[in-house]
């Protein structure tokens, strides 16, 4: 089992469309980090959390630390959104190493 | 504007070629790490380096090797040791060791 467990692997929807995305993972952590890869391969860095929420336009990411979960929310999705979102958890232990999962392939269709 | 430059974008290699990818970043970043993508894995940690001159091994470091003579340069070698180097690498750095990575575009190497 994987430290780092993503759901859904892959996720079409229609523009518009409130989406989310779950990770879980199995280790104490002292930071949680949602990515977005584009196409090109690119990777860019959404957040970085240790606990509660944080907003950043039309995207929300949650993590509740006691249930080891997370979940990266798109409101009012766009064709522009399409791409892979990555959960990555820092280890209390692991130093500056990151635990990534496989990521979520998300399609907006117009 | 500031960033991490990877080069380059696509890679040939022949059988028993030793390969060097470059990153460079000019963000100040004293923490520079290399990653490797494959088709449904999440990225692994090839080596990181925290310091000029002082690196570590990541979770797979065989058939690999790196430098770090300069702050804003973290060259990866890919050896013929490596037995199956067609993957992504993705090449990121930060600030101190617990802040959020910024990416460079990848490089995508392939066997020939």
């Amino acid at each position: 089992k994987n430290e780092v467990e993503q759901s859904p692997q892959n996720l079409t929807a229609q523009e518009g469309e409130f989406i989310t995305i779950n990770c879980s993972y199995s280790v104490g952590i002292s930071a949680l980090h949602w990515l977005q890869q584009h196409p090109g391969g690119g990777i860019v860095s959404l957040f970085m959390l240790s606990s509660g929420k944080k907003k950043h336009g039309r995207l929300i990411a949650t993590i509740n630390i006691q249930e080891k979960h997370s979940s990266l929310h798109i409101t009012a999705s766009h064709p522009r959104d399409s791409a892979v979102y990555i959960c990555a958890v820092r280890g209390e232990t692991s130093g500056s190493r990151l635990t990534f999962g496989e990521g979520t392939q998300l399609t907006v269709n117009p | 504007d500031g960033g991490i430059t990877q080069s380059p974008k696509y890679l040939f290699r022949k059988e028993g070629q030793n390969v060097t990818l470059s990153c460079e970043q000019n963000l100040n970043h004293d923490a520079m790490y290399w990653y490797r993508q494959d088709p449904g894995q999440g990225l692994r940690l090839i080596y990181y380096s925290q310091i000029v001159n002082d690196f570590q091994k990541g979770d797979i470091a065989e058939g690999y090797s790196v430098s770090r003579e300069k702050k804003e340069s973290f060259p990866l070698t890919v050896t013929s040791a490596q037995k199956n180097p067609t993957a992504f690498y993705l090449c990121a750095s930060s600030i101190v060791t617990a802040q959020p990575q910024h990416f460079g575009d990848g490089t995508r190497l392939s066997i020939l």
